[in-house]
């Protein structure tokens, strides 16, 4: 399974807004609503945002949001604030029973 | 409170092998799937194996059919990672994550993981 495709790196000034993309196939992302997106700071374990595309666990702020279209999904973060400074991963599951991961995105606040 | 401590990592030589633990608590064990994830110094998360409630094993990636096995213990609250002649480049920290479960597909709960170096 070839990994999702995510930009390397975004940036933005704090009170603004970004999107991170992540692209795949018809295999994943364009066949199942299985979209799931993780943020992790340095040395710290991956926290879940998003799953199933667009909803939030409980304790996530509001300024996360996700949404798909075809075979791309988006982590969209309003309101940008420092401590949003961090790596994000998407996931999907895909018609091989199994999993896949975006390369990462590396967001910037300015 | 949800906790997922793993244990087991360590130095290894090439071609050795390790079995990495997860202790679970916190939840109940034996009615979530689990998951290895595992992350390579300086890159990206990579997508292991997974394992039902009643220990089914799903298919996992290609990459680590063969070498690697995935158990529980749900007596033991216990989740496993056999790993079999390991190379250089499985040298990694390897995450035990928890699925959502209850119609939610993603994963909710990361231990903090542990480090396993495959090294002469």
């Amino acid at each position: 399974q070839s990994a999702l495709t995510q930009p390397a790196s975004v940036s933005g000034s704090p009170g603004q807004s970004i999107t991170i993309s992540c692209t795949g196939t018809s295999n994943d992302i364009g066949a199942y609503n299985y979209v799931s997106w993780y943020q992790q700071h340095p040395g710290k374990a991956p926290k879940f945002m998003i799953h199933d595309v667009s909803n939030r666990p409980a304790g996530v702020s509001n300024r996360f949001s996700g949404s798909k279209s075809g075979n791309t999904a988006s982590l969209t973060i309003s309101g940008l604030q420092a401590e949003d400074e961090a790596d994000y991963y998407c996931t999907s599951y895909t018609n091989s029973d199994t999993w896949v991961f975006g390369g990462g995105t590396k967001l910037t606040v300015l | 409170e949800v906790q997922l401590v793993e244990s087991g990592g360590g130095l290894v030589q090439p071609g050795g092998s390790l079995r990495l633990s997860c202790s679970a608590s916190g939840f109940s064990f034996g009615n979530y799937v689990m998951h290895w994830v595992r992350q390579a110094p300086g890159k990206g998360l990579e997508y292991m194996l997974a394992i039902t409630p009643d220990g089914d094993r799903t298919p996992g990636a290609d990459s680590m059919k063969g070498r690697f096995a995935i158990s529980r213990d749900n007596s033991k609250n216990t989740l496993y990672l056999q790993m079999n002649n390991l190379r250089t480049d499985d040298t990694a920290l390897y995450f035990c994550v928890r699925g959502c479960g209850g119609g939610c597909h993603g994963w909710d709960f990361w231990g903090q993981g542990t480090l396993v170096t495959v090294s002469s």
